[in-house]
């Protein structure tokens, strides 16, 4: 049974550009957060979302987007790239009632 | 001031020695405590969460929640090199609600 899985690895982009990070969550998980985490930080709260919709929001401006699909997958969009927006950027997945989630191995986004 | 505040180390002890690492929060409304551990370059992985207050052990880690001091800690017995890695600390309001982190903690265990 696969776990959460996340692509790219890594991406290294432009400032002023755009980004689409990619997650597929754990088997049976139908609940998919997104996280950032800057070097030496925890990882801070982007958004969730649950049944194609977004439910909760973390204190990100509207650059960051997102979307979830039918089949539970789902992507970060990043708009106008800054030079802060690099970091590691994490997926989290869960089945809705349950508290447990489990993260992906993260993609690390490089702002030039 | 941050909603949890963690030390960030880093921390290096001896094999087997035991390690205690913390964490205080400001808001009262927190009920779900947790430890996550992070290996370089990976993932976050849940190590233990406790409901509300006291003292939960799996193994050699336990965890502990005072909240009428607003105090989390984990300890880990007879450590193993193996254990190095960033200790996070994250806090929630409900199971569904977002996840808080801590800054981490680095912890090395030297053989």
């Amino acid at each position: 049974d696969a776990g959460v899985t996340q692509s790219p690895t890594h991406l290294i982009k432009t400032r002023g550009q755009q980004v689409t990070l990619r997650c597929s969550p754990k088997s049976g998980h139908d609940t998919v957060s997104w996280y950032q985490q800057a070097l030496g930080q925890g990882p801070q709260f982007i958004f969730q979302y649950y049944e194609e919709e977004e439910r909760q929001r973390g204190n990100f401006p509207d650059r960051f987007s997102g979307h979830q699909f039918p089949n539970y997958s789902s992507e970060l969009n990043v708009n106008a790239l800054l030079l802060g927006d690099s970091a590691l950027y994490l997926c989290a997945s869960r089945t809705s009632g349950l508290y447990e989630q489990y993260f992906g191995p993260g993609t690390r986004l490089t702002v030039t | 001031q941050k909603e949890v505040e963690q030390d960030p180390g880093p921390l290096s002890v001896p094999e087997g020695a035991i390690v205690s690492l913390n964490c205080t929060y400001s808001n009262s409304a927190f009920q779900y405590f947790m430890w996550y551990r992070q290996y370089s370059r990976k993932g976050p992985e849940l190590l233990m969460y406790t409901y509300s207050s006291g003292n939960k052990e799996d193994g050699r880690f336990t965890a502990q929640v005072d909240k009428s001091s607003k105090y989390i800690s984990l300890f880990i017995r007879d450590s193993q090199p193996s254990d190095s890695a960033t200790y996070l600390c994250a806090m929630s309001v409900s199971s569904a609600s977002k996840i808080i982190f801590g800054s981490g903690t680095r912890l090395s265990i030297r053989p």
